[in-house]
């Protein structure tokens, strides 16, 4: 079955510190990965897709087959990194996304 | 509106009632998705309307779940005889054109509290 996996619920961390949001994953198809981001009293948004190999906001995630990870990291966070991430799973000829449990981020002065 | 609207944005209703959530998508989107995040869980995909092809209700958790989307805009999400379980925030969200790596664009959610 497919699924997503965050393991943390919480990560909390001291500005300028790395940041590494684990995400793993389960599914027999080629995949199509994410991480939402969701700020205090906002909507959920898209950080970053795979497919993009971009870098947004100093994030980045890189798909590693092998291991089923789709981890997110930051070299040094910043205290408005503060939020909650979800790494989500698209399946199907659509983007029928499967969530991950989302891991809160705390970034303390 | 320049983003998914959803309304109300909070809902508190008595165990056996009957709801209604109502979504608006963004102008031009094709796709349109719900979502329900109950308390502690990720976002569980509930449905998915694309254009006039038949929608993907593999997600509606019971028959008391049900939903519509009239004239490839607006949708409505009905519970009937709700329970306490089904309290929750739910979510639509859209998108261009439902492709495997598009953006998807939230609502804010409504949240439905069943007392």
């Amino acid at each position: 079955a497919q699924r997503v996996t965050q393991p943390e619920k919480l990560l909390s961390v001291f500005k300028g510190a790395p940041v590494e949001l684990k995400c793993n994953y389960s599914y027999s198809g080629s995949p199509e990965l994410f991480w939402y981001v969701q700020y205090s009293r906002q909507r959920l948004q898209l950080l970053l897709r795979h497919i993009s190999r971009e870098s947004i906001k100093g994030f980045t995630a890189d798909l590693n087959k092998g291991e089923t990870s789709f981890h997110l990291k930051k070299p040094f966070a910043q205290e408005e990194d503060s939020a909650m991430y979800y790494c989500a799973l698209s399946r199907g000829g659509y983007n029928k996304l499967i969530f991950g449990a989302g891991t809160r981020l705390a970034v303390h002065p | 509106g320049a983003g998914v609207s959803q309304s109300p944005s909070n809902k508190v209703t008595e165990k056996g009632k009957d709801v209604e959530l109502r979504c608006d998508p963004i102008s031009g989107h094709t796709a349109l998705y719900w979502y329900r995040q109950s308390l502690g869980q990720g976002l569980e995909f509930l449905i998915y309307f694309q254009g006039n092809s038949a929608p993907d209700k593999s997600g509606l958790p019971s028959d008391r779940f049900s939903a519509e989307r009239t004239g490839g805009s607006v949708s409505t999400l009905t519970i009937q005889r709700t329970q306490q379980e089904d309290s929750a925030v739910y979510l639509c969200a859209s998108s261009l054109q439902g492709g495997k790596d598009e953006k998807l664009f939230f609502g804010s959610g409504t949240q439905l509290s069943v007392l």
